[in-house]
């Protein structure tokens, strides 16, 4: 049982580079999302999904995209990388949305630099 | 919006000593959970809390939630290396569950042995 796995674990791109950030998680999870961890913010939400075909904005969603196609996959798009942009992504899932059961699954975080 | 506060940033201890770290949200909260971060890893679920003045151990670690929901309190007891960390506390998002969870900036753990 893989849990929750990210991909790829260390990426370089130039400003104004697209990049998409990779997510599955074989628990049959319905809830999915992605943070981001800066030195001294803590862990920011980006984007959530409740399930396939439905995503929502979390606190910082701005110069980020998200699909949910299917239960399993929930990727990360960066439109037009930009240097405010470098950070570790973390992509987390949970059995549910309810309060109660929102446990977080994370994987083991995306490390980016722009340059 | 909600915002849920961790003090302190940083805690060094010498081995051996305890460590507390506390959580403060602005709203009542429906539960709170706390996740561990080794340096250099990711995240990892601890516990939740759901009920008013709940108190739960594991082992050396006692975790309150208050009587009014809004506060929560990490205590370790005889800290060891393998301690060392970050801790997070975190809250559902003003709305409920479904819109995902405020996490506090975190306590990072320091011990010198």
């Amino acid at each position: 049982n893989a849990g929750v796995t990210q991909t790829p674990k260390f990426q370089v791109l130039k400003t104004g580079q697209s990049m998409t950030l990779q997510c599955a998680q074989d628990m049959n999870h319905e809830y999915m999302s992605w943070y981001r961890q800066d030195p001294g913010m803590g862990l920011r939400l980006i984007h959530y999904s409740v399930g396939a075909g439905i995503t929502d904005q979390g606190e910082v969603p701005n110069g980020y995209n998200v699909s949910r196609s299917t239960t399993e996959d929930f990727p990360l798009r960066l439109l037009s990388a930009a240097p405010s942009q470098t950070s570790v992504y973390f992509c987390a899932s949970s059995y549910s949305p309810l309060s109660a059961k929102n446990i977080q699954y994370f994987g083991a975080g995306t490390r980016l630099s722009v340059l | 919006g909600q915002q849920v506060m961790q003090i302190p940033q940083y805690q060094h201890v010498q081995e051996g000593e305890d460590f507390t770290t506390y959580c403060n949200s602005s709203t009542t909260l429906s539960n709170i959970q706390w996740y561990k971060q080794r340096p250099g890893g990711h995240p990892v679920f601890l516990i939740q809390l759901v009920k008013s003045g709940e108190v739960k151990k594991q082992k050396r670690l006692t975790f309150q939630f208050g009587e009014a929901k809004k506060n929560s309190s990490l205590h370790i007891t005889a800290t060891q290396t393998t301690d060392v960390g970050t801790y997070f506390c975190a809250g559902p998002r003003a709305g409920g569950g479904a819109d995902g969870l405020t996490f506090g900036k975190g306590t990072h753990l320091i011990i010198q042995p």
